[in-house]
């Protein structure tokens, strides 16, 4: 069963422009959700995790546990954020991931 | 359905013993990774490779070793020498690097 889904594959903004990345997922307890982030050529990099509900470069996301969502945002979007953002949940013993988001800031 | 396959999914270890974990891809993918994750942290790469019979040490490479004879396999070796071997691994692979990944569903190894 698919645990989490990201439904956009390719999303493009204007720069400044606010920008939403869908995560749902499907898990009946309390999963930990994570937010990773891959620019272009580069490792993949831990975003956020909801449990520190830290803001990382502008970054947010909330856990919605009525909408099973975990959508990440940012007010005004920049062009260094175009990259690949992949929403992953963990229930302790296993990884799930999302097949990723690429977002493009368009300048 | 091309995919990932890691196994197994436990795994459950002797102190002072080596360990093999599994890690298949049928996706035709050049790249592949191993992470691993502690509790509250976030991935950390240990090896990766880019094509086969070449490999390169991730961030934290002590105490483990890869082979890539293969381009679909890519396992890890778990030394006796890695001081602090219990975690989650997580294998991914990619169709060149830095360009979107696949995931494996991960294993966990716990040493007894």
């Amino acid at each position: 069963a698919q645990r989490v889904t990201q439904p956009e594959k390719l999303l493009s903004v204007f720069k400044g422009a606010p920008v939403e990345l869908k995560c749902n997922y499907s898990y009946s307890g309390s999963p930990e959700l994570f937010w990773y982030v891959q620019y272009s050529r580069q490792r993949l990099q831990l975003l956020l995790r909801h449990i520190s509900r830290e803001s990382i470069k502008g970054f947010t996301a909330d856990l919605n546990k009525g909408e099973t969502s975990f959508h990440l945002k940012k007010p005004f979007a920049q062009e260094e954020d175009s990259a690949m953002y992949y929403c992953a949940l963990s229930d302790g013993n296993q990884f799930y991931f999302g097949t990723g988001t690429s977002l493009t800031v368009i300048p | 359905d091309g995919g990932i396959t890691q196994s197994p999914k436990y795994l459950f270890r002797k102190e002072g013993q080596n360990v093999t974990l599994s890690c298949e891809q049928n996706l035709n993918h050049d790249a592949m990774y191993w992470y691993r994750q502690d509790p509250g942290q976030g991935l950390r790469l240990i090896y990766y490779s880019q094509i086969v019979n070449d490999f390169q040490k991730g961030d934290i490479a002590e105490g483990y070793s890869v082979s890539r004879e293969k381009k679909e396999s890519f396992p890890l070796t778990v030394t006796s020498a890695q001081k602090n071997p219990t975690a989650f691994y997580l294998c991914a692979s990619s169709i060149w690097q830095g360009e979107g990944y696949t995931f494996g569903s991960g294993t966990r190894l716990t040493v007894v």
